[in-house]
């Protein structure tokens, strides 16, 4: 079945520290590729996402491109603040069928000042 | 105002109670869903639905029911709570293209 794999954390980086968090995916067909943040005490929330191979998404210096040769989409951003610390989601969901959207386990980034 | 709503936020029950957590959502959404994340196993789905009349379950619904009361509200059920229970529940909903999850803030919900 679809699934997703994320790198394990936690990731400890300092401020202004480049980051990648590593996403890769088992999915038939072309599915839809989502990241999402969730800071302590809150909810998931989407980070961005991309709906097709070579697509860029991004948002808030966040960066994630759809590579379908590689089955990726890993995250990454040039320098990370303290306030970017959290639990970071890399999820799919199909381009047909039920919809329903498969996680991964979560990545923790702190980032140290 | 939040988009997806979830109350109560925080809920500690006793072995065998029946407990109720609620979720409204304003996006207009008929897609709802329920989770429930421990640590180190992410996001495990509970229940899914498409609209007030098609609700599924998810991977791991044993002890747990829903109610679609409209559009705007899904409500998941502890029928006897149980300690295995204890963890965060989210509720989310989605639109028909794909777009990606809107998460409510999620209740912690501990069973003693």
């Amino acid at each position: 079945g679809d699934s997703v794999t994320q790198m394990e954390g936690p990731v400890t980086l300092s401020e202004e520290a480049f980051l990648t968090i590593n996403c890769t995916y088992t999915a038939t067909g072309y599915p839809s590729l989502f990241w999402y943040v969730q800071y302590p005490g809150e909810g998931l929330q989407l980070l961005l996402k991309a709906t097709k191979a070579d697509d860029k998404g991004s948002n808030k210096g966040f960066e994630a491109t759809y590579r379908k040769e590689t089955t990726s989409f890993h995250l990454e951003k040039g320098s990370v603040q303290v306030s970017d610390s959290a639990v970071y989601f890399c999820a799919l969901t199909r381009s047909s069928g039920t919809y329903k959207y498969i996680f991964g386990t979560g990545t923790r980034l702190k980032v140290l000042a | 105002d939040a988009d997806v709503t979830q109350t109560p936020r925080n809920r500690i029950t006793k072995t065998g109670k029946r407990i109720m957590l609620e979720c409204s959502q304003t996006k207009g959404h008929d897609r709802m869903y329920w989770y429930r994340q421990d640590p180190g196993l992410g996001l495990r789905l509970i229940y899914y639905s498409f609209d007030v009349k098609d609700i599924n379950k998810g991977e791991i619904s044993d002890g747990y029911s829903v109610s679609r009361q409209a559009q705007a509200k899904f409500s998941l059920s502890l029928e006897s709570a149980i300690p295995n229970q204890t963890a965060l529940y989210f509720c989310a909903t989605s639109d028909l293209d794909r777009g990606g999850q809107y998460f409510g803030p999620g209740t912690r919900l501990t069973v003693t």
